[in-house]
């Protein structure tokens, strides 16, 4: 059973730059949630998809983006690279019509801006 | 209010001992609470999840779910070295979002 896998691990980018992270959810699942994790911080809910659309919207401003594929993956965009980027980028996946609806997380990108 | 609150301060137990952590959070619409264990410089796994009032065992976990009091707490028996780790609560609130405190950091000491 196939988790929930991101790409890549590690990313170095400088300010103002544009990034592009990955995700594939787990087997049989169809919603991604997005997360970044400051340094000493829990993570923190970017967006969420479901169906190529974007459900729901933490408070980030339009500079992250994101898209589904009709095979459920995702990609998360940030624009306009800011210092305070810095972060763990984790991506969820789940099944809301399950009853638990539980979210399992992937191993995350590591984000450094310079 | 913060969504969810934990005390952050580490928590040093005696292997074998029992760990206990806290967690209150804001929404009293919410219906489903997981815990997350997150080893440092890797990602949340979940660990336990509840959804009624009362206790809910697992091994040597146990959740407490008091959603009068907005309050979830969990046990860890017998504390091992490998339960070293931050343990993060996290209600869902509104529709599948998860809401993170900053976690409860364990440290069992051998």
């Amino acid at each position: 059973d196939a988790g929930v896998t991101q790409s890549p691990t590690h990313l170095i980018k400088t300010r103002g730059q544009q990034v592009t992270l990955r995700c594939s959810p787990k087997s049989g699942h169809d919603t991604v949630s997005w997360y970044q994790q400051a340094l000493g911080q829990g993570p923190q809910f970017i967006f969420q998809y479901y169906e190529e659309e974007e459900r729901q919207r933490g408070n980030f401003p339009d500079r992250f983006s994101g898209h589904q594929f009709p095979n459920y993956s995702s990609e998360l965009n940030v624009n306009a690279l800011l210092l305070g980027d810095s972060a763990l980028y984790l991506c969820a996946s789940s099944l809301p019509r399950l009853a638990d609806n539980e979210q399992f997380f992937g191993p995350g990108t590591r984000l450094t801006v310079l | 209010q913060k969504e969810v609150e934990q005390n952050s301060g580490p928590l040093s137990v005696p292997e074998g001992a029992i760990a206990s952590l806290n967690c209150t959070y804001s929404d009293r619409g919410s219906q489903s609470f997981f815990w997350y264990r997150q080893y440092s410089g890797k990602s949340p796994e979940l660990i336990m999840s509840i959804y009624s009032n009362g206790d809910k065992e697992d091994g040597r976990f146990t959740a407490q779910l008091n959603k009068a009091s907005q309050y979830v707490s969990l046990l860890i028996r017998d504390s091992q070295p490998s339960d070293s780790a931050t343990y993060l609560c996290a209600p869902r609130y509104g529709n599948n979002r998860l809401a993170f405190g900053k976690g409860n950091q364990v440290v069992v000491i051998p």
